[in-house]
């Protein structure tokens, strides 16, 4: 089973459609989580962390399930400008996170 | 601008050819990172250096051989590569173990190399 799990998409939706994103994670100690975007032909950059309790940054939200071990991005209100892969990150014992495979989404007009 | 330099942008090297590749960060930090990430593949952890010990050799081949001389220069030094070595070549670095968990890579813009 591999560390950090995603569906890799595409996911193709209008503009202005809501759309989520999970991310699974088989290491049950892991301690932090991230949301990283990568535009076409892009580096990563990171979008936002992951709080424990849920957070918001605009028009996204994240969410953190330890129980089931999975974390979720929300996106309202998509914009052209979203389209991108979304990066799930997950922080363990080491220091040395480790990074899903993406997540493709395309929004058209 | 992440504060992670990368050069060059773009190298087209033979399969005889020594190259380089140069990163630089500006942020303090005291680990870097070595990623490949080819055409439409997710990223792949090559060479971690934290405090410019080397913590992590991802079984990566020989033919690329790192160099990390202080904790804000990390080179991948390139030599007899194949055409599928042809990838993104992406520095990060980060605060590393010193953040624990919490620890956020900022990457710089990479190396589109091509190797004919």
């Amino acid at each position: 089973r591999k560390e950090v799990e995603q569906d890799p998409g595409p996911f193709n939706v209008p503009e202005g459609a809501t759309v989520a994103f999970n991310c699974t994670y088989s290491n049950s100690a892991s301690q932090s989580f991230f949301w990283y975007r990568q535009d076409c032909r892009k580096e990563p950059k990171l979008l936002m962390s992951v709080y424990s309790s849920g957070n918001e940054d605009g028009r996204f939200t994240a969410q953190l399930n330890r129980a089931s071990q999975y974390i979720s991005l929300l996106i309202r209100d998509s914009k052209l400008s979203d389209s991108a892969t979304y990066l799930c990150v997950v922080g363990g014992g080491s220091y040395i996170p480790t990074f899903g495979r993406g997540t493709s989404l395309i929004v058209h007009p | 601008e992440t504060g992670v330099t990368q050069t060059p942008r773009h190298l087209v090297m033979g399969m005889t050819n020594k190259k380089s590749l140069k990163c630089e960060q500006h942020l303090g930090h005291n680990a870097m990172y070595w990623y490949k990430q080819s055409a439409k593949k997710p990223l792949e952890l090559m060479f971690v250096y934290n405090f410019k010990e080397q913590t992590e050799n991802n079984s990566v081949p020989s033919r690329f051989s790192p160099e990390c001389p202080n904790s804000s220069h990390l080179f991948l030094h390139l030599h007899t590569l194949q055409p599928e070595d042809s990838a993104l070549y992406l520095c990060a670095s980060s605060q590393g173990s010193a953040s624990g968990a919490k620890n956020i890579q900022y990457f710089g813009a990479g190396t589109r190399l091509s190797v004919l």
